[in-house]
């Protein structure tokens, strides 16, 4: 079946520290491979996706790339600030006829100033 | 030990008929959420229950009803089926709205 794990968390980090949330999945097929954030009080947004092997998906200064031959969708932020801090969840999906999405457990993450 | 579960996984109805779908948490979270996962894989939030209490209710038709018999339980009623209902809906819960929140597996409600 497919799977996603994700790092355990809590993160705490200084402002302007440099961020690594790391994903790895094991998927039957082709997966398309997803970073969720949810900010305090809100509801879960798609933060970035990519499609296929070595694709980066980025956005808001974080990126990540689908490494195939390490099954991994590590995110990264090379500055984070305290707005950053949010719980991240790394998602799969394999497209046959538009599977659903599955999720990580989460990463808390919390920036200091 | 499964934290939240959904039934059905599938659903496959026609148009015009009412359903429901279950979600059910272990966890002793007071805060249950239903999610809907469009064709792009983009999340929407629909509502979102503490304590039984609705907080969150965004722009959904009204055909769709929670309704929240205990902390442990969201169920989603839907009330004549249309085409574009056709998604999979994530039932999600956590401890409050600042904690992750943790997810079912998903219901794949089919309207043929």
């Amino acid at each position: 079946g497919n799977s996603v794990t994700q790092m355990e968390g809590p993160v705490t980090l200084s402002e302007e520290a440099f961020l690594t949330i790391n994903c790895t999945y094991t998927a039957t097929g082709y997966p398309s491979l997803f970073w969720y954030v949810q900010y305090p009080g809100e509801g879960l947004q798609l933060l970035l996706k990519a499609t296929k092997a070595d694709d980066k998906g980025s956005n808001k200064g974080f990126e990540a790339t689908y490494r195939k031959e390490t099954t991994s969708f590590h995110l990264e932020k090379g500055s984070v600030q305290v707005s950053d801090s949010a719980v991240y969840f790394c998602a799969l999906s394999v497209d046959f006829g538009n599977e659903k999405l599955t999720f990580g457990t989460g990463t808390r993450l919390t920036i200091i100033p | 030990d499964t934290a939240v579960s959904q039934t059905p996984k599938y659903l496959v109805t026609q148009m015009g008929n009412d359903k429901s779908i279950k979600c059910e948490q272990n966890l002793g979270h007071d805060t249950m959420y239903w999610y809907k996962q469009d064709s792009k894989k983009f999340l929407k939030i629909m509502f979102s229950y503490n304590n039984k209490e609705l907080i969150i209710n965004e722009t959904v038709p009204n055909r769709f009803s929670p309704k929240s018999p205990d902390k442990a339980h969201l169920n989603l009623h839907i009330n004549s089926l249309e085409l574009g209902d056709s998604a999979v809906y994530f039932c999600a819960s956590s401890q409050g709205m600042e904690q992750k929140a943790f997810f079912g597996q998903g219901t794949r409600l089919t309207v043929v």
